[in-house]
C-alpha cells in the first residue's frame, strides 16, 4: 500500500556531526513537507517543495539546515553541524496538492525520524 | 500569525463514553481544517478534513464540526473504545497559502477498558 517512508527511524549522534534524513514520498505526489515535533514547540513546518522546487523554507534555521529533492522519489533534510537543541522527531509528509479538489491539500505523513543529539 | 489551541491537553474516560475534543484558532481566514490522530512513535493519520464552507464531516464514530466565524472546531467521538487511545491534533490551513498548516499541541486521549 502507498505510504511515505523515512530513514533512519532513529538517529543518535554527537554535537557537531552532520545528520542526513531521507524521505520517499508517495509515488505521484507533487508536494513534500518537512516538519519538526518537540514537546515544547509541538509540530512546526520547516520547509516544503512542489514539483521538487522549494516553495517555502521560512521555518528552517538557514545557517545549519538544508533541504533538497534530488529527484521526485527522494527528499533529504540535512543538519550540519548538529546541536543538542535539534533533538526532535522529524516528519516528512507528501500530498498531491492542486486547487479545485475536495481534499486537495490533504497530507500523508511518514513515521518520522527520532533524532537525539548528545 | 495563526494560533491553534486544543483543550483539554489530556483526557481519560471509561470505555463506551461519548466525548468531545476542542480546537480553537485565532484567524478565521482558513482554507480548511484537518483532524489527525497520532499513535506513540508513529506519524500522523488524517481522520477528517472540513472545508471552510462546510459545517461538519462524519466518518464512522467520528464527527467533526467547524464554526469558522467563532474560530472553533470540535471532534466528537461516539462510544469510545480503548483502541481510540492516541493523541488527536487539529490543523488549519491558510486561506492564501493552503499548503501551510498550523497545528495545535494536541489532546492525549486515554480510553480505559
Amino acid at each position: 500500500d502507498a505510504r511515505v517512508t523515512q530513514t533512519p527511524r532513529d538517529k543518535v549522534t554527537e554535537m557537531g556531526q552532520e545528520v542526513t534524513m531521507r524521505c520517499q514520498p508517495i509515488l505521484g505526489h507533487n508536494t513534500v513537507f518537512w516538519y519538526r515535533q518537540t514537546m515544547m514547540q509541538g509540530l512546526e513546518l520547516l520547509a516544503y517543495f512542489r514539483n521538487r522546487a522549494p516553495l517555502d523554507d521560512s521555518g528552517m534555521p538557514k545557517d545549519r539546515f538544508s533541504a533538497e529533492m534530488p529527484d521526485a522519489t527522494l527528499a533529504t533534510l540535512k543538519i550540519q553541524p548538529s546541536e543538542p537543541r535539534d533533538s526532535a522527531v522529524y516528519f516528512c509528509a507528501s500530498g498531491l496538492v492542486q486547487r479545485g479538489g475536495v481534499r486537495d491539500n490533504e497530507q500523508f505523513f511518514g513515521p518520522g525520524t527520532r533524532l537525539t543529539v548528545l | 500569525k495563526q494560533e491553534v489551541t486544543q483543550i483539554p491537553a489530556a483526557l481519560s474516560v471509561p470505555e463506551g463514553e461519548n466525548l468531545v475534543l476542542n480546537c480553537s484558532f485565532t484567524d478565521s481566514a482558513i482554507y480548511n481544517l484537518q483532524w489527525f490522530r497520532q499513535d506513540p512513535g508513529k506519524g500522523l493519520t488524517s481522520l477528517l478534513l472540513i472545508q471552510s464552507s462546510q459545517r461538519e464531516q462524519t466518518s464512522g464514530r467520528l464527527n467533526a464540526s467547524l464554526d469558522k466565524s467563532s474560530g472553533r472546531s470540535t471532534l466528537y467521538i461516539a462510544a469510545s473504545q480503548p483502541g481510540d487511545s492516541a493523541t488527536y491534533l487539529c490543523a488549519v490551513s491558510h486561506l492564501y497559502n493552503f499548503n501551510k498548516f498550523y497545528f495545535g499541541s494536541g489532546t492525549k486521549l486515554n480510553v480505559k477498558p
